[in-house]
């Protein structure tokens, strides 16, 4: 099993531009997420899935927009960067999300994005 | 906003000796979660307590939960240098009902040889 594969590790991109960062996970969980991390902040849930077809904001959504076609991808697309959307990205999976009876989260190696 | 939030920020210690981390929340949980964050790597999920239990064991690890306190301590007992890293909790927002799992700001520990 490979895990959670995020892709790219590096990106470097100008004001204005657009990209999509690829998470995928061979684990059959329902449940994925994509955090940010800046320092200081810790992590900050951008937005969540429960399952195909089923998409939700989390903290700071704004600027960024998710859609899951399937159990196994759950891409991020940043439509105009801007230079406050530097950060680490990870993506995470769990089972079910069901968080009250157990579930863990499962965290990809992160996507490092620098936006000029 | 966060829900978690760790104590100390940083944290520097001599190899063998115990590192203690805290976290506070903020409303009722279902379950507190600590994970693990080595420089430049994603999070690794290290133990998880109910929140009808007061102390758990994982080999050197020795979490408890006072949920009057609304409080978590992580305590790693004979620490190595392999223990560097960044100790995060995360919790579920009993309240809200979402299915969101909201972390901390993360005590950062270095462990001196």
């Amino acid at each position: 099993n490979a895990g959670v594969t995020q892709t790219p590790k590096f990106q470097v991109l100008k004001t204005g531009q657009s990209m999509t960062l690829q998470c995928a996970q061979d684990m059959n969980h329902e449940y994925m997420s994509w955090y940010r991390q800046d320092p200081g902040m810790g992590l900050r849930l951008i937005h969540y899935s429960v399952g195909a077809g089923i998409t939700d904001q989390g903290e700071v959504p704004n600027g960024y927009n998710v859609s899951r076609s399937t159990t196994e991808d759950f891409p991020l697309r940043l439509l105009s960067a801007a230079p406050s959307q530097t950060s680490v990205y990870f993506c995470a999976s769990s089972r079910t999300g069901q968080w009250g009876l157990g579930d863990i989260q499962y965290f990809g190696a992160g996507t490092r994005l620098s936006v000029l | 906003s966060q829900q978690g939030e760790e104590d100390p920020q940083a944290l520097s210690i001599q190899e063998g000796e115990n590192a203690t981390m805290n976290c506070s929340y903020k409303t009722s949980i279902n379950n507190l979660q600590w994970y693990r964050q080595n420089s430049g790597r994603g999070l690794v999920h290290l133990i998880l307590i109910r929140s009808n239990e007061r102390e758990k064991h994982s080999g050197r690890l020795r979490v408890t939960l006072d949920t009057s306190k609304k409080s978590s301590s992580l305590l790693i007992t004979a620490s190595r240098a392999a223990d560097t890293a960044s100790y995060f909790c995360a919790t579920d927002d009993f309240g809200q009902g979402a299915q969101k799992l909201v972390f901390g700001q993360g005590t950062r520990l270095t462990i001196n040889p």
